[in-house]
């Protein structure tokens, strides 16, 4: 069984960092792009950050670009979400996912979510 | 950047009902789109891949359709367990989700 499980959320200031750590298990990590998404409360989904098999390619949106980092360790089995600069915007529950077979581009696999809060 | 436009934002259904959910691309996205389902408080879960391909254990109920622009979830027979929001999301160059659509029974 697939298993995403997310950590290091929590309540933090504006302008400081965070990393967030996601532990899968239940397949083959290193044979998957892995992806973080978003969703602010209430609000939709936002794509964040996405990686892939080997960490040599990472692909951000224009709204973290420079501030947020993907990477990931295969022999652990964890993707992680390094924030800077971070800014009430980003405050959402943070989701972890893997995409489909690999070389697909939907997110197959979901994580329950870790919530972040950015506020003074 | 594309932008995927869906429709309505909220909508309300009797049991058994078929229901539809619009999703508009801002450009050709060549089937590169797929929905998903929350349902409160919990995460997104994979219905559709690829336009029209049903993930693993959803039910037959559900389906897409769609092409180029212009793409549909159809549920037919709307259940109790459907309440819940729906997402598109394309997948063509980089990925974008749409706003979302609220499902709730009448």
């Amino acid at each position: 069984e697939v298993q995403l499980v997310e950590s290091g959320g929590g309540l933090v200031q504006p302008g400081r960092s965070l990393k967030l750590s996601c532990a899968a298990s239940g397949f083959t990590f290193s044979n998957y792009y892995m992806a973080w998404v978003r969703q602010a409360p209430k609000k939709g989904l936002e794509w964040v950050a996405t990686i892939s098999t080997s960490g040599s390619r990472t692909y951000y949106p224009d709204s973290v670009k420079g501030r947020f980092t993907i990477s990931r360790d295969n022999a652990k089995s964890s993707l992680y979400l390094q924030m800077n600069s971070l800014k009430s915007e980003d405050t959402a529950t943070y989701y972890c996912a893997r995409h489909g077979y690999p070389g697909s581009g939907w997110f197959a696999y979901w994580g329950q979510g870790t919530l972040v809060t950015v506020s003074s | 950047d594309i932008q995927m436009t869906q429709s309505p934002a909220s909508l309300s259904a009797s049991l058994g009902e078929t229901v539809t959910i619009e999703c508009r691309a801002s450009e050709d996205i060549y089937s590169n789109l797929a929905w998903y389902q929350q349902k409160p408080g919990n995460s997104p879960q994979l219905l559709i891949y690829d336009a029209n391909s049903l993930a693993d254990g959803v039910p037959s109920r559900f389906s897409g359709s769609g092409s180029g622009t212009q793409y549909s979830l159809k549920i037919n027979s709307l259940q109790s367990e459907d309440v819940a929001s729906y997402f598109c999301q394309q997948y063509n160059n980089y990925w974008t989700f749409g706003g979302g659509t609220k499902l709730e029974l009448k």
